[in-house]
């Protein structure tokens, strides 16, 4: 079946810090990939999605591509700041599939 | 806009207790998912709905019960709580169905824990 497989934490970086969080997939056929971002004390929001390979999603100075040829959508943030402090799900829905997240990676951003 | 919202927020049940933890979303979506997250966990899908009276098992249904009698409203049901039920619980809604590339939209959380 689909699975995800993303960086685990907690990561704790500094302000203006470069951020990479991996996630790789597993799917048949061409799925769709999510970010998803948890403030604290917050549901779940969609932060960016790419829906074929190649695309390059992109919200908030966040971006990922779709590599199928390596099966990644990883997440970049060139400067961090305190705000982004959160919790980051990487997801994918393929096929007939359900939504399928990974574990999920804590950021804090110190000042 | 409330968007998803979710009561209560945090419970402590006792084994062998029952109780429902309520969704209700105001943006007229037709699906409605729940979804719990263990520590350290991903979130994994309990039960889903495509719409009112309309619903399906997910990847991990069993100790849990829904209905879905109207649009807004999607309650999740534990009738005899067990430790293996402590977990942080998401219900979430969408305008289109799983096989499209729609965006969920998330509730904030109900924290249980089961002693």
């Amino acid at each position: 079946g689909n699975s995800v497989t993303q960086m685990e934490g907690p990561v704790t970086l500094s302000e203006e810090a470069f951020l990479t969080i991996n996630c790789t997939y597993t799917a048949t056929g061409y799925p769709s990939l999510f970010w998803y971002v948890q403030y604290p004390g917050e549901g779940l929001q969609l932060l960016l999605k790419a829906t074929k390979a190649d695309d390059k999603g992109s919200n908030k100075g966040f971006e990922a591509t779709y590599r199928k040829e390596t099966t990644s959508f990883h997440l970049e943030k060139g400067s961090v700041q305190v705000s982004d402090s959160a919790v980051y799900f990487c997801a994918l829905r393929g096929g007939s599939e359900k939504l399928v997240f990974g574990k999920g990676m804590k950021l804090t951003v110190n000042p | 806009n409330a968007g998803v919202t979710q009561t209560p927020k945090f419970r402590i049940l006792k084994i062998g207790q029952s109780m429902t933890l309520q969704c209700t979303q105001d943006m007229n979506h037709n699906y409605m998912y729940w979804y719990r997250q263990d520590p350290g966990m991903g979130l994994k899908l309990i039960y889903y709905s495509v719409g009112a009276g309309i619903t399906d098992k997910g990847e991990v249904p069993n100790g849990y019960n829904v209905s879905r009698s109207t649009t807004e409203d999607f309650p999740l049901r534990l009738e005899l709580a067990a430790p293996s039920q402590t977990s942080v619980y998401f219900c979430a809604s969408s305008q289109t169905g799983p096989l499209h590339t729609d965006t969920q939209y998330f509730g904030p959380g109900t924290r249980l824990t089961v002693l």
